[in-house]
């Protein structure tokens, strides 16, 4: 099972700073890897997808990028409806496995 | 729009039984894979689940393997999961989450399944 590894657990900043989620996954994933945003009390939502594409109606602020082990959602420009965990996912190998989740709080 | 909705959670015993529904509308359900992917009080995501458009692939989590069945009915648009042998550690919100390119999306808003004594 590929095991994939979120850092920071949590990220306490400010509205407006620029925030950079780290995923490392336990072997190569290629681009076969996922991000998706949870609000408490709500179902996860696909944010962004084989790696680097945003999915529809993401706002431009969000983007992904890396391959292989080493991936990375970077939000230019926190905005308050952006506080959230963050999930990253890998579809490259059954089982489909996730990160463990980054909490982005508000600082 | 594309819509999930969950129904069958509820409060069971240990080793007792459950059966999960999912009406999907909004989209050609017959033809796209489905998934079951569950989430821990207060945890994170855990995937248990997948039947492919035609039901000829399934694929279940080791954690659930032999006590979990997933199952579809394209004439209902309605996806199910048949939970077995139930255990305290199955106690999460259940999602419905439709495969769109390999990937989760969307998800339904989740049933909550409780075992315990």
């Amino acid at each position: 099972e590929i095991v994939l590894t979120q850092s920071p657990a949590t990220l306490s900043l400010s509205p407006g700073e620029r925030a950079t989620l780290s995923c490392r996954a336990s072997q190569s994933v290629s681009s076969h890897l996922a991000w998706y945003q949870q609000k408490p009390g709500q179902a996860p939502r696909l944010f962004i997808y084989d790696a680097s594409n945003r999915a529809t109606g993401i706002p431009a602020r969000f983007s992904g990028s890396g391959s292989g082990t080493d991936f990375t959602l970077t939000i230019s420009s926190l905005e308050p409806e952006d506080f959230a965990v963050y999930y990253c996912q890998q579809r490259s190998r059954w089982p489909k496995t996730f990160g463990q989740g980054t909490k982005v709080e508000i600082k | 729009e594309v819509q999930l909705v969950e129904s069958g959670g509820g409060l069971v015993q240990p080793g007792g039984s459950l059966r999960l529904s999912c009406a999907a509308s909004g989209f050609t359900f017959r033809t796209y894979s489905m998934n079951w992917v569950r989430q821990a009080p207060g945890k994170g995501l855990e995937w248990v689940s997948y039947i492919s458009s035609s039901s000829d692939d399934l694929y279940y989590a080791d954690s659930v393997k032999g006590r979990f069945t997933i199952s579809r009915d394209s004439a209902k648009n309605s996806l199910y999961l048949q939970m077995n042998s139930l255990r305290v550690e199955d106690t999460a919100v259940y999602y419905c989450v439709r495969e769109r390119g390999a990937w989760f999306d969307p998800w339904g808003q989740g049933t909550l399944v409780t075992v315990s004594s």
